[in-house]
């Protein structure tokens, strides 16, 4: 079945530590790849998307993505993470020419003081 | 202030009492939908609609219903809820006619007994 994958459900980080979330998926073909964050208490907001173009993409907050076609993968990156970034990190994925949005089981990421 | 509003935000009810959790956005969008999520298990789509009077299945639409007679609303109908719809509701637009930039709910805590 297609899917989407994040790994390391659970992720506990110090302030200033480096940050990255894996996400691997199953679709063939061109996709709409998205991160959403759902920080606590708040609704689930685009931390950025790749529709084409430069594989590597900026979002807000510092965050940026990697698309790698080859690997089916598009990670999610912060070089130095600060508290307010404890959070809920999905992958979606948007198969081209589809209209559903695939996500991953989330990552719960706790940034420590 | 743009926002996808959902109602109620929290509802306790029995086997088999329908019930209805209303969507309805200001932002003029073309494109609704609706998830659970469950721990563990992330989002998952139930329905999405294009425009009004266009709706399809997402992943997993057994047991709801949907309906989109005006732009703005999209509510969910559960007809006969079960224990296994207890769940976290979120219903979200995006402008474009598809699955991108999504604007998210606060969501609807749903508990079935």
């Amino acid at each position: 079945a297609q899917s989407v994958s994040q790994h390391n459900h659970h992720v506990i980080l110090s302030e200033a530590a480096s940050l990255e979330l894996g996400c691997n998926y199953s679709y063939g073909g061109t996709v709409n790849l998205f991160w959403y964050v759902q920080y606590p208490g708040q609704h689930l907001q685009l931390l950025l998307k790749y529709f084409s173009g430069d594989p590597l993409v900026k979002g807000i907050k510092g965050f940026e993505a990697e698309f790698i076609k080859s690997k089916f993968s598009f990670n999610l990156r912060k070089p130095s993470v600060q508290w307010s970034d404890t959070a809920e990190y999905f992958c979606a994925v948007n198969p081209y020419g589809n209209n559903r949005l695939a996500f991953g089981k989330g990552n719960q990421v706790v940034v420590i003081p | 202030e743009a926002q996808v509003t959902q109602n109620p935000r929290y509802l306790i009810t029995v086997t088999g009492k329908k019930l209805t959790v209303t969507c309805s956005q200001n932002m003029n969008h073309e494109y609704m939908s609706w998830y659970r999520q469950d721990p563990g298990l992330g989002l998952r789509q139930i329905y999405y609609s294009m425009n009004v009077e266009v709706t399809d299945k997402g992943d997993v639409p057994e047991g709801y219903k949907v309906s989109r007679k005006e732009k703005r609303n999209f509510p969910l109908i559960l007809e006969s809820p079960s224990p296994n719809q207890t769940s976290l509701y979120f219903c979200a637009s995006s402008f474009t006619g598809g699955p991108y930039e999504q604007y998210f709910g606060p969501g609807t805590r749903l508990t079935v007994t």
